[in-house]
């Protein structure tokens, strides 16, 4: 149980383009979903949190406009990362929490961007 | 704050050889605690939980941790070590307080290295 699926796992793009990263929670329903980067050889970073419904609470220093997150259903969040740059390559990883769970969170697999 | 606090950023163990990873947490109030293990290039896996229940938890693939209140530390073992443990280890926070504001913090991740 607990399974979280991200697509796609890895991704190559020119500058300037926008990319699409899908988080769904397959056999649960998430309420709430975070986006995490991570760089090589370091922890995660907490981007953003994604509540159903609502609008997205990022984190100091992330910009919203750059990053954009939708949480349309109880089982779909996606992150939009628009005119995608190099500095925007990186390893991204969504999780989810479920509903009434002591808050520890299920990880998707990643998705790792290259950008051009 | 809440923070978290992994002593060692690289552990080499040989085969067979007790595996002991460190994290010791800085909070005002009762957290939940979390360990979790990476492999290359994919997401997060729970390995335990501890949320205020048993102070010994056990965990998946033969690891168990132990709160210590007065020692604030929720160290990871595991008696003896196997090649398919060799990955980066994540020790985490989180609790149903305002101070972790629904989030989880983690440390900065172990790399375990198991030798043959």
């Amino acid at each position: 149980g607990a399974v979280v699926s991200q697509h796609p796992s890895w991704v190559i793009c020119k500058s300037g383009t926008s990319v699409k990263i899908e988080c769904r929670s397959l056999d649960f329903q998430a309420t709430t979903m975070f986006w995490y980067r991570q760089f090589p050889k370091q922890s995660l970073m907490l981007m953003a949190t994604s509540n159903e419904g609502s609008k997205a609470t990022y984190e100091q220093g992330v910009e919203k406009d750059k990053f954009l997150i939708n949480h349309a259903s109880l089982t779909l969040s996606t992150l939009t990362v628009t005119s995608a740059h190099p500095e925007d390559s990186s390893f991204y990883i969504c999780s989810a929490r479920v509903v009434g769970a002591t808050y520890e969170q299920y990880f998707g697999p990643g998705t790792r961007l290259t950008v051009t | 704050a809440q923070s978290v606090t992994q002593l060692g950023s690289h552990v080499s163990v040989s085969e067979g050889a007790l595996v002991l990873l460190r994290c010791n947490y800085s909070s005002s109030v009762p957290p939940y605690l979390f360990w979790y293990v990476q492999y290359p290039n994919q997401g997060l896996q729970l390995l335990l939980k501890y949320t205020s229940a048993a102070t010994l938890v056990k965990g998946i693939n033969g690891f168990e941790a132990e709160f210590k209140k007065s020692e604030t530390s929720f160290h990871l073992t595991k008696p003896s070590a196997h090649m398919s443990d060799a990955a980066e280890y994540f020790c985490a926070v989180s609790g149903p307080h305002m101070e972790y504001g629904n989030k989880l913090v983690f440390g900065a991740g172990t790399i375990l290295r198991v030798k043959s």
